[in-house]
């Protein structure tokens, strides 16, 4: 069981390049987002999904795309890398609105430098 | 969803009880109360969550006031392992409008020393 899996870990772009970063999940959770964290500053919420084919934007969802076709992955596409986009990805996942409230579970990063 | 108050930064002494207040005021009837920590810049880590009713796990302990505007996350024994940024969040449940989304806030830096 290994849990909330992002790759890559490290990823340096330059400006106007795309790329995609992955999380996969093996809990079978309903609930997956990517958040963003700054230096300094605490994580943002980018997209969120309830749900395979269920996706909704979060507080900062401009400059990226998310698709959810399977319970598992949740990618997150920069269409467009700016400098503005350097900062520590991180993936989580959750057991979505129909169960009880429980933790959410968070990948290790992905640490992107938009140069 | 309700939005939460901590202050930015606190010190507690390896061994001692390290408490990390929150106020959450515009919490609502369905609205849990979480605490996550993140070490370093590594993934966030789930602590404790709790509706109204105290709660203690492996980890901490979780005291709600009865109006349920403040908690409090107790460490009761800080190590210096412990040194990381204290998230109180306020969630909805499940049945809310909430989709189990969590909004971060700055969180508290606690700082254990030697």
């Amino acid at each position: 069981n290994a849990g909330v899996t992002q790759t890559p870990k490290f990823q340096v772009l330059k400006t106007g390049q795309s790329m995609t970063l992955q999380c996969a999940q093996d809990m079978n959770h309903e609930y997956m987002s990517w958040y963003r964290q700054d230096p300094g500053m605490g994580l943002r919420l980018i997209h969120y999904s309830v749900g395979a084919g269920i996706t909704d934007q979060g507080e900062v969802p401009n400059g990226y795309n998310v698709s959810r076709s399977t319970t598992e992955d949740f990618p997150l596409r920069l269409l467009s890398a700016a400098p503005s986009q350097t900062s520590v990805y991180f993936c989580a996942s959750g057991r979505g609105v129909r169960s009880p409230p429980s933790e959410a579970f968070f990948g290790q990063g992905t640490r992107l430098t938009v140069v | 969803d309700a939005k939460t108050t901590q202050p930015p930064s606190m010190d507690c002494a390896e061994g001692r009880a390290a408490n990390l207040p929150c106020n959450h005021s515009t919490i609502s009837g369905n609205e849990y109360v979480y605490w996550y920590r993140q070490i370093h810049s590594q993934g966030p880590q789930y602590i404790i969550h709790g509706l109204k009713n105290n709660e203690t796990n492996e980890m901490a302990s979780l005291i709600i006031t009865e109006d349920r505007k403040s908690s409090t996350l107790i460490l009761p024994h800080a190590t210096l392992r412990d040194t990381a940024v204290y998230y109180c969040i306020v969630q909805g449940g499940y049945g809310s409008s909430n989709t189990g989304k969590l909004i971060f806030g700055q969180g508290t830096t606690l700082q254990v020393k030697p």
